[in-house]
């Protein structure tokens, strides 16, 4: 079965530093999606990535997706405290189905 | 607010009982997933629902069961609780099936602590 590896697993950083949160696939991966979660509340949609090289942005997040190294990046520029949470990243296991896997989660707190 | 909602927001129960969770998915959407998250096991996929049918099972224990109504609302059934259960419950939805990839969005989960 498919497994998606988040690094790190949890980041401190200063407001205002950049950042960057690694996805790594055990097998192809045929769309990925980032969401982000605040303690103890649900899920909200980032991004999805469905072809190789694509790039998404979002206010001050970009995410990548390198196809051939089964692999996403998510990047935070000049980080914000409202940053802080938990991020997840999300693959479609089965190419052609909606059962997402879910890393374990990369924790991120941006100290003010 | 993802427009899923999600009740209880908390439930505490004990060992051996039973509880239901629902879910209301966002208005048009047809295809509702519940997902279990703990702590060791992280985010795990459960079962899909899609227009009242299942459509794909994940890690679902045979002590819980889930159906989709008519007015596609869902509910997840679990029985014969055990410490382990305790988790957060998410229901997500998204716009259609089949797509090939398609966003979910989540609600704001029922957190279950089994005493």
């Amino acid at each position: 079965s498919q497994e998606l590896e988040q690094s790190p697993q949890s980041l401190i950083v200063q407001e205002g530093k950049n950042l960057t949160i690694n996805c790594t696939s055990s097998k192809t991966l045929y769309g990925l999606y980032w969401y982000k979660q605040k303690y103890g509340e649900g899920l909200i949609f980032l991004m999805m990535l469905q072809k190789g090289g694509e790039e998404k942005s979002h206010e001050k997040i970009t995410a990548k997706l390198d196809e051939k190294k089964q692999q996403s990046s998510l990047h935070i520029t000049a980080s914000q405290p409202s940053h802080a949470g938990i991020y997840l990243c999300g693959a479609d296991s089965q190419g052609g189905s909606e059962k997402l896997v879910f890393g374990k989660g990369t924790k991120l707190t941006v100290n003010p | 607010d993802s427009g899923v909602t999600q009740t209880p927001k908390h439930l505490i129960t004990a060992t051996g009982q039973r509880v239901t969770l629902r879910c209301s998915p966002r208005s048009g959407d047809l295809s509702v997933y519940w997902y279990q998250q703990s702590l060791d096991q992280g985010l795990q996929f459960l079962i899909q629902y899609y227009n009242g049918e299942e459509r794909a099972k994940g890690n679902i224990l045979e002590r819980f069961s889930a159906q989709q109504f008519p007015d596609l609302h869902s509910e997840l059934n679990l029985s014969s609780l055990e410490l382990g259960d305790s988790a957060l419950y998410f229901c997500a939805s998204s716009p259609s099936h089949p797509t090939p990839v398609s966003e979910q969005y989540f609600g704001p989960g029922t957190r279950l602590t089994v005493t």
